[in-house]
């Protein structure tokens, strides 16, 4: 069973900080998602990747397979950033997502 | 807007009973997945469907159960409901097996 372990558990950021969320996993896998969980409980799905690097506005995520190793980053945040963001893969020739225990971001203005 | 409605949105229900809860996927969304999460175990992935069919399990108990319809939605049945069955219950869709996956608003079960 692919274990997910996610890094910090909390974060508080200034406004316009730069921010890094780390997710690592310890078997093989077939993709890595981010998802984000807004204060209301909604999930909204970010990135899924398999290697390399993805960005969407001030979004990046890289990944390194090797390492089995992801980091979500944030760039110039903003309070709306608040939230739980979750990391998530599903193993090689598995469709069964295993979550880790999300990172509550507070972004102060 | 995800494009995945789920129904209801909050249930309150008494230990022992039985619900039903509801999944429409986004339009052309063959994949359909259950997720419970409750605040001492976080997500959790229950059920996936494809096209009608079951293709993959995870931590669902013998109580729960699911179905996907020609349709394409998608049941989730609880029974015999225990306190610890209090949690949200989140649906998400895919095109594919192994695409990226739209969540559902989610229903809020709670178990008196």
């Amino acid at each position: 069973k692919n274990e997910v372990e996610q890094s910090p558990q909390n974060l508080t950021a200034q406004e316009g900080e730069f921010i890094t969320i780390n997710c690592s996993y310890s078997v093989g896998i077939s993709a890595l998602h981010w998802l984000q969980q807004h204060p209301g409980g909604g999930i909204v799905s970010l990135f899924m990747l398999s290697s390399g690097k993805k960005k969407h506005g001030r979004l990046i995520a890289t990944i390194n397979i090797q390492e089995k190793h992801s980091s979500l980053h944030i760039t110039a945040s903003h309070p709306r950033d608040s939230a739980v963001y979750i990391c998530a893969v599903s193993g090689a020739g598995s469709y069964q997502l295993t979550f880790g225990k999300g990172t509550k971001l507070s972004v102060i203005p | 807007d995800s494009g995945v409605t789920q129904t209801p949105k909050h249930l309150i229900t008494a230990t022992g009973q039985r619900v039903t809860l509801r999944c429409s996927p986004r339009s052309g969304d063959l994949s359909v997945y259950w997720y419970q999460q409750s605040l001492d175990q976080g997500l959790q992935f229950l059920i996936q469907y494809y096209n009608g069919e079951e293709r993959a399990k995870g931590n669902i108990l013998e109580r729960f159960s699911a179905q996907q319809f020609p349709d394409l939605h998608s049941e989730l049945n609880l029974s015999s409901l225990e306190l610890g069955d209090s949690a949200l219950y989140f649906c998400a869709s895919s095109v594919v097996e192994l695409g990226s996956q739209y969540f559902g608003p989610g229903t809020r079960l709670t178990v008196l």
